[in-house]
């Protein structure tokens, strides 16, 4: 089993609907990060977050830490947003990021 | 801009040539990643520098593999008698350990097919 594991792993919605990406972790961890990576390559920070929420114009990440679990929402979708968008942890006195899968998000016009 | 360079962005070479890649982090940034990211996958920890010093290499490190960052500023990664499985995104990113963040912002990738 992975440590860090997302859902789904492929999403397509319609323009403007509300989405919901999550991420579960097995460890012990002092930061999660959401990241955004669009065709060619390129990753994008988001979010970095150890506790509660954050939000960024249409993008809300949560988490909780007791559960090992964290939720990338995008409110009002837009065909823009499509991208991978990717969970990564940092555990307790590391340095480095465990990546999950990825979830590839389409918004349709 | 001042973002994390790598180059080359993209590299095609034949089994068992050797290949070079390149960062050059953001400047103040003190630790530098090198990640790999095969298709379809999230990326995968090779190893992180702070400053000069290697401080960390994943077994997925073998021993073709070597990198390095001689003056704390640019990283080289070098992969000897390259393999199919080698072909993959190869990632950098850099931090800055001051205060509370540990960020990492990344570069665009360079993309190794090996044929």
């Amino acid at each position: 089993k992975n440590e860090v594991e997302q859902s789904p792993q492929n999403l397509t919605a319609q323009e403007g609907e509300f989405i919901t990406i999550n991420c579960s972790y097995s460890v012990g961890i002092s930061a999660l990060h959401w990241l955004q990576q669009h065709p060619g390559g390129g990753i994008v920070s988001l979010f970095m977050l150890s506790s509660g929420k954050k939000k960024h114009g249409r993008l809300i990440a949560t988490i909780n830490i007791q559960e090992k679990h964290s939720s990338l929402h995008i409110t009002a979708s837009h065909p823009r947003d499509s991208a991978v968008y990717i969970c990564a942890v940092r555990s307790q006195g590391a340095q480095k990021l465990v990546f999950g899968q990825g979830t590839r998000l389409t918004i349709n016009p | 801009d001042t973002g994390v360079s790598q180059d080359p962005r993209h590299k095609i070479t034949k089994r068992g040539q050797n290949v070079t890649f390149r960062c050059d982090p953001i400047s103040e940034h003190n630790r530098l990643y090198w990640y790999r990211q095969t298709l379809g996958q999230g990326p995968e920890f090779l190893t992180y520098f702070q400053n000069e010093a290697q401080l960390e290499k994943s077994r997925l490190l073998s021993d073709r593999f070597s990198a390095e960052r001689p003056k704390g500023s640019f990283s080289t990664l070098e992969i000897q008698r390259t393999e199919q499985g080698d072909s993959a995104m190869y990632l950098c990113a850099s931090s800055f350990t001051g205060g509370d963040s540990y960020e990492q912002y990344f570069g665009p990738g360079t993309r190794l097919t090996v044929t």
